[in-house]
């Protein structure tokens, strides 16, 4: 079993639909971090957590650390937001766990 | 003006080569990374270095071995290829020296590496 769980593994939404993406973790961590991975390949970084709730723009990352869990929302999505959306945790030894992604595909 | 660069961007090459992938940052971070993703796009941490001193060895083949030269780049170096390195290799880095996983980090571009 994964140490990173996420959940779906693949989503469909219609434009504008509010998303959420869900990660649960079995280990102790540090910090909890979502990446997003564009159709083209790349890796971008856009939240690190270690408590508490973050926002940027549409996007909007929560953590609950007692229940080893997160959530990635997206308001009002867009085509744009398609990507593979990536959970992944950091433990107090360096240690790196990754979720198996999370496919969007957000149609016009 | 590329914050962190990867080259090259691709690579096809026959097994029992030996080859390098180089990776260079330009926000002055102290800590850089090298992840392998596979064909089923699994993401998995190699190498992490932090001012030029190796933090993180995960378990990986002898034949992979880092290189740090200054702590501006972090090479990759790969003997003997197999068919099972062929992947895409991303480097990373991140700005605090001694929190590693606690940071944002800001990837390269990536490295598909094909083995024939």
């Amino acid at each position: 079993k994964n140490e990173v769980e996420q959940s779906p593994q693949n989503l469909t939404a219609q434009e504008g639909e509010f998303i959420t993406i869900n990660c649960s973790y079995s280990v102790g961590i540090s910090a909890l971090h979502w990446l997003q991975q564009h159709p083209g390949g790349g890796i971008v970084s856009l939240f690190m957590l270690s408590s508490g709730k973050k926002k940027h723009g549409r996007l909007i990352a929560t953590i609950n650390i007692q229940e080893k869990h997160s959530s990635l929302h997206i308001t009002a999505s867009h085509p744009r937001d398609s990507a593979v959306y990536i959970c992944a945790v950091t433990t107090r030894i360096n240690q790196f766990y990754f979720g198996t992604g999370t496919s969007l595909t957000v149609i016009p | 003006d590329t914050a962190v660069s990867q080259t090259p961007k691709y690579l096809v090459t026959q097994m029992g080569n030996d080859k390098s992938i180089k990776c260079e940052q330009n926000l002055g971070h102290d800590t850089m990374y090298w992840y392998k993703q596979d064909s089923k796009k699994f993401l998995k941490i190699m190498f992490s270095y932090n001012n030029k001193e190796l933090i993180i060895n995960e378990t990986v083949p002898n034949r992979f071995s880092p290189k740090s030269p200054d702590k501006a780049h972090l090479n990759l170096h790969i003997n003997s290829l197999e068919l099972g390195d062929s992947a895409v290799y991303f480097c990373a880095s991140s700005p605090l020296k001694g929190r590693g996983g606690t940071d944002t980090q800001y990837f390269g571009p990536g490295t598909r590496l094909t083995v024939l």
